[in-house]
């Protein structure tokens, strides 16, 4: 049974636009919540997080935004660029257990020109 | 240089060889963990290691084995591999130090491919 769920395989969005990323989330004890971007032949690398006391964190052209009470969070890359075109980890983990990261199957966002 | 390097990249084995795959971190982190993706299932954890005297089961630990050898070294072995091993295998350390909630960083990747 999954509990950090990407819907989404893949999505193309075309370059300025809005990139819109989704999770949903069951375990109602996740407090941490990861956002990791992969490029092909390397190892995930760490993107942007929030913790579950705030609903919205942003930097730079990355936003991700956490509502609770639906247990979805989302990732907001505006403008989007070329350079985003990669595969999207979302992860959560309870303060009980903070080192143990789950990690939902990726989302693979292509930026077209 | 990188902080987490994992060797081999890519390793062809047969059913039912032992095989070991090692990562190294000079990040100086004292937590690293060993994760398998496959596609569609995005990473799973199969060990992972707080300290250098400290070794723990994740989700899928069955066929797998570990050795801590020291803060910086953490390798992972397939005692007798089997063809549903085929994966791509992540290593990752992390600090839990100061209060702040931890991120993990990982290595490249070892693509291993069971036949």
């Amino acid at each position: 049974d999954q509990q950090v769920k990407q819907n989404s395989p893949s999505l193309s969005v075309q370059e300025g636009r809005i990139s819109i990323l989704n999770c949903d989330y069951t375990n109602s004890m996740f407090d941490y919540f990861l956002w990791y971007k992969k490029y092909p032949a390397e190892g995930p690398t760490f993107l942007i997080s929030i913790s579950s006391i705030k609903d919205k964190n942003e930097d730079g052209r990355f936003t991700v935004f956490l509502n609770k009470s639906a247990k979805h969070l989302s990732l907001h890359i505006v403008p989007s660029q070329p350079g985003d075109s990669a595969v999207y980890f979302c992860a959560a983990s309870a303060y009980s257990s903070a080192s143990k990261i789950i990690f939902g199957s990726g989302t693979r966002l292509s930026i077209r020109p | 240089d990188a902080d987490v390097t994992q060797t081999p990249r890519n390793r062809i084995t047969k059913t039912g060889k032992r095989i070991m795959l090692e990562c190294s971190q000079t990040k100086g982190h004292d937590r690293m963990y060993w994760y398998r993706q496959d596609p569609g299932l995005g990473l799973q954890l199969i060990y992972y290691s707080f300290d250098v005297k400290d070794i723990n089961k994740g989700e899928i630990s069955d066929g797998y084995s570990v050795s801590r050898q020291a803060q910086a070294k953490f390798s992972l072995s397939l005692e007798s591999a089997i063809p549903n091993q085929t994966a791509l295998y992540f290593c990752a350390t992390s600090d839990p130090g100061q209060g702040k909630k931890e991120t993990q960083y990982f290595g490249p990747g070892t693509r291993l491919l069971v036949l």
